[in-house]
């Protein structure tokens, strides 16, 4: 079945830490997303790439890092610089072009401990 | 600033009538549209979109309707079902950014 696998489905974090989001695809799509979802607000974009090693910042950037060594992958790495990590994830891929859709992992819950 | 609104944070429906979600955009350069669905804990589902081109698109119980002149568009379920109580989200992008903008989301709550 092709689709987005995002791991783990929960994650904890500790003071100071550094934590990493998988995000792996099967769709042979060029294009790869991360979304981060808060309670009451829309899905908001952190990092994209368009093509494997290059990747753009979104909007809330700051404290996140990305790579793309790979078509299939596009992990997330949650670093001690984000003071308030706690959200809903969001993977997602697309084949790119005038009329393209999102297709969505489903998601890993961050929690701060 | 948020470029894709949606005004409604929750809806309430009786199973077998209509549900007509709103989204209201403020950026002329979007070009296409879409609607996805999200129960909680997954990910986002698409479930319709429209061009710009047109003004309106059917799938089944759902359509959309694009209003550009007043930056406006709605979805239309009909017949709601239980199963489609969920949060709904309206996303716009411009065809020159490739980048997707999404609405704040509305809960849509289905009852027999």
């Amino acid at each position: 079945d092709g689709g987005i696998t995002q791991s783990p489905k929960y994650l904890f974090r500790k003071e100071g830490q550094n934590v990493t989001l998988s995000c792996e695809q099967n769709l042979n799509h060029d294009a790869m997303y991360w979304y981060r979802q808060d309670p009451g607000q829309g899905l908001r974009l952190i990092y994209y790439s368009q093509i494997v090693n290059d990747f753009q910042k979104g909007d809330i950037a700051e404290g996140y890092s990305v790579s793309r060594e790979k078509k299939e992958s596009f992990p997330l790495t949650v670093t001690s610089a984000q003071k308030n990590p706690t959200a809903f994830y969001l993977c997602a891929s697309s084949i790119g072009g005038r009329d393209e859709k999102l297709f969505f992992g489903s998601g890993t819950q961050l929690s701060v401990l | 600033d948020q470029q894709v609104k949606q005004n409604s944070p929750s809806l309430s429906v009786q199973e077998g009538r209509i549900s007509i979600l709103n989204c209201d955009y403020t950026n002329s350069m979007f070009d296409y549209f879409l609607w996805y669905k999200k129960y909680p804990a997954e990910g986002p589902t698409f479930l319709i979109s429209i061009s710009s081109i047109k003004d309106k698109n059917e799938d089944g119980r759902f359509t959309v309707f694009l209003n550009k002149s007043a930056k406006h568009l709605s979805l239309h379920i009909v017949p709601s079902q239980p199963g489609d109580s969920a949060v709904y989200f309206c996303a716009a992008k411009a065809d020159s950014w490739g980048k997707f903008q999404f609405g704040a989301g509305t809960q849509v709550v289905v009852t027999p």
